[in-house]
């Protein structure tokens, strides 16, 4: 079965600092892997996915997310992070399926 | 273009009533998915239309629970009757072409559900 963990619930960080959100996975087989973010009252917006290639996949906010299959992870990082950054992010797995199995996501706290 | 809409935003109900959500997909979007939240716990799968058929509904909670789709446009999940687990936040999600992993499943703002 696959799983999904963000290991921290909420991640304060000062604006223009970088950040680091972290995600693991478990399975048994390929996956894809996605980020989605939801911001207040919204829904789940993609942020970024990796299917195959390259292993460092980019968003056009300056979001990227690397592949790391030894380590079976898939980390979120942004250089320096801005208030509008503030949300909760999330990340998901599918094995070639429809069916996303997700993280329990990590909102991001952005202060001045 | 429109995105995926839930309606109610927020809905407070007692044990044992009735609730139901609905959720309109992006036009032209096949595939219709719902999702729940359970507070503090990872989003899990409800199940999946491909226009009105349902093609899994293996994460559907128990009996309780009926989702439909009827004409293939949008759909409906009913809670009857609501017990305090079912407290949530219902998500609904649509995609556009195979329904496969590739594809970018759009999501809706969620439905809150309070169950008293």
């Amino acid at each position: 079965a696959q799983s999904v963990t963000q290991l921290d619930s909420q991640v304060p960080v000062f604006e223009e600092a970088p950040v680091e959100l972290r995600c693991n996975y478990s399975s048994s087989v390929s996956v894809y892997l996605f980020w989605y973010v939801q911001y207040p009252n919204q829904g789940l917006q993609l942020l970024l996915k990796y299917l195959s290639g390259s292993t460092l996949v980019e968003s056009i906010n300056g979001f990227e997310a690397e592949f790391n299959k030894s380590q079976t992870s898939f980390h979120l990082r942004k250089p320096s992070v801005h208030i509008s950054d503030t949300a909760e992010y999330f990340c998901a797995v599918n094995s070639g399926t429809y069916k996303y199995i997700f993280g329990t996501g990590t909102r991001l706290k952005v202060l001045a | 273009e429109a995105g995926v809409t839930q309606f109610p935003s927020h809905s407070v109900i007692e044990k044992g009533q009735t609730v139901t959500l609905r959720c309109d997909p992006i036009s032209g979007h096949d595939n219709l998915y719902w999702y729940r939240r359970v507070m503090g716990k990872e989003i899990k799968f409800l199940l999946h239309f491909v226009k009105e058929s349902k093609q899994d509904e293996s994460g559907m909670p128990n009996n309780r629970f009926l989702a439909e789709r009827t004409g293939g446009t949008y759909s409906t999940l009913k809670v009857q009757p609501a017990e305090l687990e079912d407290s949530g936040v219902y998500f609904c999600a649509s995609s556009s072409f195979s329904g496969g992993a590739a594809d970018t499943q759009y999501f809706g703002p969620g439905t809150r559900l309070t169950v008293l």
